[in-house]
């Protein structure tokens, strides 16, 4: 299947500071991205669909000042978390979808630990 | 909000056809019922989607039933790395999770 890859796989920030995670479909061009979250033993949260060249679309109450998503390319998609917080540590996990072929692939997540 | 039930968790021996059941009762017409799964720690792997027809591919088959208000993801043959959340999610413009069902496949 198609190649969703994320990177950072593991970042460790201190409070305050913004992380960028970056989201890029290795093998097709992805229109649609996802962002999520997971908390442990939770399911995932959507937190806000982004579409190439326009603003994302953001879950209610998901701070979109705080989590920055830019969608520039069909291939590249970015979450920056801004001031970051200890209650910001979370798994992050983006996914992107296939123009054609209605395929939706995630990303292997990155892991967000603000100390 | 998910537009999926299923079970919270199942039991599978292995080597054994591990059967998760979902019901969408509220699916559209131009709805897709996609199913993936999540190894602890890992992002979600596609697992197969399907719209009316039964789907197979080399992972699993999917069956839905001719109202489309269910369906049953088919693991033919679990093995113990198949231990895993499988979630059923029907494809509106957004993918929304549920709680999913915690597959435990045991020797």
């Amino acid at each position: 299947g198609a190649v969703v890859s994320q990177h950072p796989s593991w970042v460790i920030c201190k409070s305050g500071t913004s992380v960028k995670i970056e989201c890029r479909s290795l093998d097709f061009q992805a229109t649609t991205m996802f962002w999520y979250r997971q908390f442990p033993k939770q399911s995932l949260m959507l937190m806000a669909t982004s579409n190439e060249g326009s603003k994302a679309t953001y879950e209610q109450g998901v701070e979109k000042d705080k989590f920055l998503i830019n969608h520039a390319s069909l291939t590249l998609s970015t979450l920056t978390v801004t001031s970051a917080h200890p209650e910001d540590s979370s798994f992050y996990i983006c996914s992107g979808a296939q123009t054609s072929g209605n395929t939706i692939y995630f990303g292997e997540g990155s892991w967000l630990t603000v100390v | 909000d998910a537009k999926t039930t299923q079970p919270t968790s199942m039991d599978c021996a292995e080597g054994r056809a591990a059967n998760l059941p979902c019901n969408h009762s509220t699916i559209s017409g131009n709805e897709y019922v996609y199913w993936y799964r999540q190894i602890h720690s890992q992002g979600p792997q596609y697992i197969i989607h399907g719209l009316k027809n039964n789907e197979t591919n080399e992972m699993a088959s999917l069956i839905i039933t001719e109202d489309r208000k269910s369906s049953t993801l088919i693991l033919p043959h679990a093995t113990l790395r198949d231990t895993a959340v499988y979630y059923c999610i029907v494809l509106t413009d957004k993918l929304i999770f549920g709680t999913g069902t915690r597959l435990q496949v045991f020797p």
